[in-house]
C-alpha cells in the first residue's frame, strides 16, 4: 500500500460530461502529480502542485483542470469529455525532491 | 523538449536469467532517475532509484547503473522469478524542466517458468 488513495476506482460517463477525480496524498507528502495513462501506453504527465500552489505543468489539455486543497487533496477536473479522454489517471505524491510515491488509478471510461 | 528513450519494449526471459532494461535522457541537467514496476490493475510502485553523484546502486536481486556523460541509465534483474514479469518504467527528473519527472514508455517484462 503506498498511503495515496483515489477515489473513485472507476467511472463511467457519455462524452460532454464533467467528472471530478479525488486524490488524498500519503500522510507529510506536499507535493501532488497527476498523470494519464492510455491503454497500453506510458505515462504522461498532466500537472503537479505543491502545498496549494501549480508548480508545473506538462500536456494538460484546456478541457482539465486541477487544485490542491489547504488539506492537501487534490482534485482533477475533466470536462467537454471525449472518447480519446478513456484512460487510467494516476496520482502521486512525495515530499520534495524525493520519490513519488502512487495510487492504484482512476479508470474513465466514456461511452 | 526533455525526452527519456526506454529499450525494450517488450522482453520475455527464462526463469534464473537476467534481464536488462535501457533507458537514455536527453536533459543533461536531470539529476534524479527512479525505475518503476506497475503490475496489472495497480499503480506504478517505485523498486530502485539513483542520483547523478552515484554511478551503481545495487539492491538485492537489483541494481541500476548510471552514465552520466553517456546520459544513460540501466535496470539490471538477476536470477528472475515469474513474478518479476509487470511493466517497467524508467523516468528521470530534476532538469531544466524544474520538477517535472518525464517517464520512458515502459517495458514488458515476461518471465517464463
Amino acid at each position: 500500500d503506498s498511503g495515496v488513495t483515489q477515489t473513485p476506482k472507476h467511472l463511467i460517463t457519455a462524452t460532454g460530461q464533467r467528472v471530478t477525480l479525488r486524490c488524498s496524498p500519503r500522510s507529510g507528502d506536499l507535493s501532488v502529480y497527476w498523470y494519464q495513462q492510455s491503454l497500453d501506453q506510458g505515462l504522461q504527465f498532466l500537472i503537479q502542485y505543491y502545498n496549494g500552489e501549480e508548480r508545473a505543468k506538462g500536456n494538460i489539455l484546456e478541457r482539465f483542470s486541477a487544485q490542491q486543497f489547504p488539506d492537501l487533496h487534490s482534485e482533477l477536473n475533466l470536462s467537454s469529455l471525449e472518447l480519446g479522454d478513456s484512460a487510467l489517471y494516476f496520482c502521486a505524491s512525495s515530499v520534495e525532491g524525493g520519490p513519488q510515491h502512487f495510487g492504484d488509478g482512476t479508470r474513465l471510461s466514456i461511452l | 523538449g526533455e525526452n527519456v528513450e526506454q529499450h525494450p519494449s517488450t522482453l520475455s526471459v527464462q526463469e534464473g536469467d537476467s534481464a536488462v532494461i535501457k533507458c537514455t535522457y536527453s536533459d543533461s541537467a536531470s539529476n534524479y532517475f527512479p525505475w518503476y514496476k506497475q503490475e496489472l490493475g495497480k499503480g506504478p510502485q517505485l523498486i530502485i532509484d539513483i542520483r547523478s553523484n552515484v554511478g551503481e546502486k545495487k539492491d538485492q536481486r537489483i541494481a541500476v547503473t548510471l552514465n552520466k556523460t553517456a546520459k544513460h541509465f540501466s535496470l539490471h534483474i538477476t536470477e528472475t522469478q515469474p513474478e518479476d514479469s509487470a511493466v517497467y518504467f524508467c523516468a528521470a527528473s530534476g532538469g531544466t524542466g524544474g520538477f517535472k519527472t518525464i517517464f520512458g514508455a515502459g517495458t514488458r517484462l515476461f518471465v517464463k517458468a
